[in-house]
């Protein structure tokens, strides 16, 4: 398996720009997750997903929207991107079965907004 | 408000030296924590977990300890080893209308001098 992959790496974008960051699990878990994680600091959650089609805010969703049409894929997309948006974003999945929740995590996308 | 956090942002060992991560936690109606290893231009990597039906659980190298009644969480590393330089966050799993939103602390950074 590979595991939790995120597309791409690294990314630089302009004030005002849009992108989608993609993140693609083959672990058949049901539960996803987007974190953003500023210098210094911990994992702030987005936006998470308890399955296909269910969606829903985290602690730091504006500015922010996410979809889930299929259990693999789980893409965090930025509308008009600001400044404080600058970041590394970590996309995670974890299956939450025997009542624990182990969450499986990206490599990582490091965005910059200028 | 509720938050996870940790007394000491920076720890540096020697090799070989046991070490002591700690993280307090204030909610304590959860009842699940994680402790994450997140190596450098890495996504976090799962350590060990305890409920909060246990006071202590082992894994090679690591022990968690988990004191409800002042609601302190603790990873031991034992003869830490130049690999175990990372930061550590410990996460609690909160129930928030039947879903868990985990909340990460900010992450304790480890230094293990050779």
């Amino acid at each position: 398996n590979a595991g939790v992959t995120q597309t791409p790496k690294f990314r630089i974008l302009k004030i005002g720009q849009s992108m989608t960051l993609q993140c693609t699990q083959d672990m058949n878990h049901n539960y996803m997750y987007w974190y953003r994680q500023d210098p210094g600091m911990g994992l702030k959650l987005i936006y998470y997903s308890v399955g296909a089609g269910i969606t829903d805010k985290g602690e730091v969703p504006n500015g922010y929207n996410v979809s889930r049409s299929t259990t693999e894929d789980f893409p965090l997309r930025l509308e008009l991107a600001a400044p404080s948006q600058t970041s590394v974003y970590f996309c995670a999945s974890s299956p939450r079965q025997g009542g624990t929740d182990t969450q499986y995590f990206g490599p990582g996308t490091r965005l910059t907004v200028l | 408000g509720e938050s996870v956090g940790l007394h000491l942002p920076t720890l540096s060992v020697q090799e070989g030296d046991n070490s002591i991560i700690n993280c307090a936690y204030s909610n304590s109606a959860s009842d699940y924590f994680i402790w994450y290893k997140q190596e450098s231009g890495k996504g976090p990597q799962f350590i060990i977990d305890i409920r909060s039906n246990m006071d202590k659980r082992q894994g090679q190298r690591v022990t968690v300890l988990l004191n409800k009644t002042v609601k302190h969480l603790s990873l031991q590393i034992a003869a830490t080893q130049p690999g175990d330089s990372a930061v550590y966050f410990c996460a609690e799993n909160r129930g928030s209308g039947g879903s868990y939103i985990p909340t990460f602390g900010r992450g304790t950074s480890l230094i293990v001098h050779p």
